[in-house]
Formats: C-alpha cells, sequence, structure tokens
C-alpha cells in the first residue's frame, strides 16, 4: 500500500471547519484512500473513502485531487469532540489486507 | 452500522500470568479479524491477521507462542497474552472484516483492551 503524509497535529476554533491535508503522491490506480480518526482510548473509527470523486457523508467530506497524489478530509462545523487523531490510510479496497496506520495528525478542537 | 466487541475492555494482571482477549462481531460473520496493538502515544501495529478455521499469520516480530490466537467461529477471535510481562503492556485493538459489506469501509473495529501487567 502507498505511504501518505500527514501534519502532525492541527488546532481547529469550534464551529469552524477543520481541514485536514494528507500527501500520497505514490498512490496507485486501485487504491481507495481512507479516513480513520481515534478518540482517546477508544477503537478507530471509519469516517470516509473515496477513489477519485470527492465524496460526502454525514460525517465530512473528501476531496481529492484531480492527480490523486493529495486529498483532504474536512469537517464542516468542528465540535470539542472532533478532537482526536486522524489517519488517512490508502490501500486497495478489495481482499482481506490489513489497514497501516501511520503517525496520524492530532487534532484539537479549541472551545 | 456493524459493531465489534471486545471483552474486557481493560484488564490487570500480575506478571507471569496469562490473559485472553475475546473480540466479537456482533452483527455480521467475520472471516478476517486483525488484532493491533498500541503503545502510549504510538500509533496501532499490526500484530496478526485471524482467519476463521485457520492457523493466524503473525507480523515480523510478534512472538505465536506468547500471542495465542484463535478463530473458532466466524463470529469471535480470542487473543490471549501467555506469561504476561509489564513489557506487554499495552492497548489492544481488534478490527473485523464484514465481506457482505458494501458503500463503507469493509473493516469495523473494536473499543480495545487496555492491559496492564504489574
Amino acid at each position: 500500500d502507498a505511504k501518505t503524509t500527514q501534519p502532525t497535529s492541527m488546532d481547529c476554533a469550534e464551529g469552524r471547519a477543520a481541514n485536514l491535508p494528507c500527501n500520497h503522491s505514490t498512490i496507485s490506480g486501485n487504491e481507495y484512500v481512507y479516513w480513520y480518526r481515534q478518540i482517546h482510548s477508544q477503537g478507530p473509527q471509519y469516517i470516509i473513502h473515496g477513489l477519485k470523486n470527492n465524496e460526502t457523508n454525514e460525517m465530512a467530506s473528501l476531496i481529492i485531487t484531480e492527480d490523486r497524489k493529495s486529498s483532504t478530509l474536512i469537517l464542516p462545523h468542528a465540535t470539542l469532540r472532533d478532537t482526536a487523531v486522524y489517519y488517512c490510510i490508502v490501500r486497495v479496497r478489495a481482499g482481506a489486507n490489513n489497514l497501516f496506520f501511520g503517525t496520524g495528525t492530532r487534532l484539537t478542537v479549541i472551545p | 452500522g456493524a459493531v465489534v466487541s471486545q471483552h474486557p475492555s481493560w484488564v490487570i494482571c500480575k506478571s507471569g500470568t496469562s490473559v485472553k482477549i475475546e473480540c466479537r462481531s456482533l452483527d455480521f460473520q467475520a472471516t478476517t479479524m486483525f488484532w493491533y496493538r498500541q503503545f502510549p502515544k504510538q500509533s496501532l501495529m499490526l500484530m496478526a491477521t485471524s482467519n476463521e478455521g485457520s492457523k493466524a499469520t503473525y507480523e515480523q516480530g510478534v512472538e505465536k507462542d506468547k500471542f495465542l490466537i484463535n478463530h473458532a467461529s466466524l463470529t469471535l477471535s480470542t487473543l490471549t497474552v501467555t506469561s504476561a510481562h509489564p513489557e506487554d503492556s499495552s492497548f489492544y485493538i481488534c478490527s473485523a472484516r464484514d465481506p457482505g459489506a458494501s458503500g463503507r469501509d469493509e473493516q469495523f473495529f473494536g473499543p480495545g483492551t487496555r492491559l496492564t501487567v504489574l
């Protein structure tokens, strides 16, 4: 699976949009971009995934650049409960392969 | 969405004892489950892949005789930490793959088990 690069930490004011970037310049054509988050002392939580089109669900939006070398996870209105470590993972969707977790971005939502 | 549970959520044991952690998929059948370990302020590291009815596949550096994995049914995998030592203290997380899932992620994570070895 391709490697990803994320900033170590970010702050965001409560109520504002949180934009979390991820670089995945070596992504292959059949690899998807997945985002998970891990709130302190809990298991990872799936957020969203996409291949090349932008995606939106009830939690977030995922913007993937046209060349697919980078993406941005957007939390439109961050709340204190969104404080967590956010992981960007690139992987082939099918198959029983595991998820490789890098260091992620620690997002702190500030009141 | 699919739910994965772990039991216990935390456990404290004495050095030299064995501890069993259960991972259950509550509303789907999981042919594959994964066991991860997470030390403080570090990311999740895969320990092993557990396939129902067959032997687990361990990652390099993980002792299979120390971390016994059993995946006897499609809804249950267990991880037994044998002869636990303080350095085994960690947060153990399982995930289960739902081959029937569509539209969302195929892997669902348990809430984790915090093991403290005294």
